[in-house]
């Protein structure tokens, strides 16, 4: 089983914002990063250091670390960003959580 | 721009060893990061298998450590993956990447699918 726990679905209304969490004991001393995956493609990096956007990914996407739990927020969700998140840290090796399939509906 | 290019056979036998490349362009593997291996069962989660510095140095997941061997190869600039003694457990679509020191991804390659069948 992952080391980061994550929920396996999320549902959102467009328009309204998303929350996907990652959980692990003390995961706010680890840096978290966040993926994006849509079906047939390769995972793309929407959050890492825990809140930086790499260049391209809209400002929609913030990201927040602290106690156990890190947070992906998408506001103002768009149909186009239905897809697979995965959080990510590091401890000695990559750990991947399982995945959260999130739903525009 | 970094490009990765991931290649080998799409099927390999129970108890034989899978072996990967990924040809890197865009960027000399000598110059630095770190360069990895992930999986992804069909319709599962990201898996970590592997990364190597182009130093040599390396980490494992230690899940898969006793079965991996991850190099890299500076005058190609490509990087390698072993992985031996597979099971259909080992079915997943194979992906390289860049990582940024050892923290998050950056750069994937598109994936190659390997099967795991006699």
């Amino acid at each position: 089983s992952s080391e980061l726990t994550q929920p396996p679905s999320v549902s959102v209304s467009p328009g309204q914002t998303a929350t996907i969490t990652c959980s692990r004991d003390g995961l706010g001393t680890f840096d978290v990063s966040w993926y994006q995956q849509k079906p047939g493609q390769s995972p793309v990096l929407v959050i890492y250091q825990d809140n930086r956007r790499p260049s391209g990914i809209p400002e929609r996407f913030s990201g927040s670390n602290s106690g156990n739990t890190a947070t992906l927020t998408i506001s103002g969700t768009q149909a186009l960003d239905e897809a697979d998140y995965y959080c990510q840290a590091w401890d000695s090796t990559v750990v991947f959580g399982g995945g959260t399939k999130l739903t525009v509906l | 721009q970094v490009h990765l290019q991931e290649s080998g056979p799409g099927l390999v036998k129970p108890s034989e060893t899978l072996s990967l490349t990924c040809a890197v362009s865009g960027f000399s593997i000598g110059s630095g990061y770190y360069w990895a291996w992930i999986r992804q069962p069909p319709g599962k989660g990201l898996e970590w298998i592997a990364n190597v510095h182009h130093s040599g140095s390396t980490y494992y997941n230690p899940s898969l450590k006793s079965r991996v061997t991850i190099s890299v190869d500076t005058s190609k600039n490509q990087f390698s993956l072993n992985l031996s003694s597979v099971t259909a457990a080992d079915t997943a679509l194979y992906y390289c990447a860049r990582q940024e020191g050892v923290e998050y991804i950056r750069h994937w390659g598109r994936g190659t699918l390997v099967t795991v069948s006699s």
